[in-house]
């Protein structure tokens, strides 16, 4: 166990429709990172948060959005979703030093 | 900008057979490179940091900044070493993880 837990762990959800993932990264790590897996692309790196501020960005579609709370847990918000979103979302946490990251579980996201 | 490129996409041996995953990165810095393992879907873990230089579950990982490679090794393969292994780098934005591919490694008994 790594630690950082996401919720759901699977979701099917309709074209179009909207889905929020949840990740809390694990205690005292201020960074979360989202990263998508899928079959075509592979692990693309999304977007990193630092302490509730957005650090970095990745290859994040303008449908897609994310925040990190006060209590460091972080949300994925992806809208209008196309069947081409279905992927597995993993989120990530490191603690300041960065130096080493633990993913969670991911959330299998299928969009039908 | 950085790129990880693992050539191969599958890797099948036999138990018991030495084995190599072929890592190759471009960076124009100095980048931190890691080994994350994925069994099964499942979530990726760590498998080493070249910083660290360890040897975890018999594999090994040198840095060759030559060659821009970090090729993961493992003497004599288990069977319980099928999985998809991915490698990945980071820069001066850290935490920002640059992944390969992958290589889907197959031990058969």
């Amino acid at each position: 166990d790594s630690g950082v837990t996401q919720t759901p762990k699977h979701l099917i959800t309709a074209t179009g429709q909207r889905v929020t993932l949840r990740c809390s990264p694990r205690s005292g790590d201020l960074s979360v990172y989202w990263y998508q897996q899928s079959l075509d692309q592979g692990l693309q790196f999304l977007i990193q948060y630092y302490n509730g501020e957005e650090r970095a960005k990745g290859n994040i579609l303008e449908r897609f959005s994310a925040q990190q709370f006060p209590d460091l847990h972080s949300e994925l918000n992806l809208s209008s979703l196309e069947l081409g979103d279905s992927a597995l979302y993993f989120c990530a946490s490191s603690s300041s030093s960065g130096n080493t990251i633990y993913f969670g579980e991911g959330s299998w996201l299928t969009v039908v | 900008a950085q790129r990880v490129t693992q050539p191969e996409k599958l890797l099948s041996v036999f138990k018991g057979a030495p084995v190599e995953l072929k890592c190759n990165y471009s960076y124009s810095g100095s980048p931190e490179l890691f080994w994350y393992v994925q069994y099964s879907r499942q979530r990726l873990q760590l498998l080493l940091r070249h910083i660290s230089r360890e040897s975890i579950k018999g594999f090994t990982a040198d840095l060759n900044k030559g060659e821009t490679s970090f090729h993961l090794k493992k003497p004599f393969a288990q069977e319980e070493d099928s999985a998809m292994y991915y490698c990945a780098l980071t820069g001066t934005s850290y935490g920002k993880l640059t992944f390969g591919q992958g290589t889907i490694l197959t031990v058969h008994p």
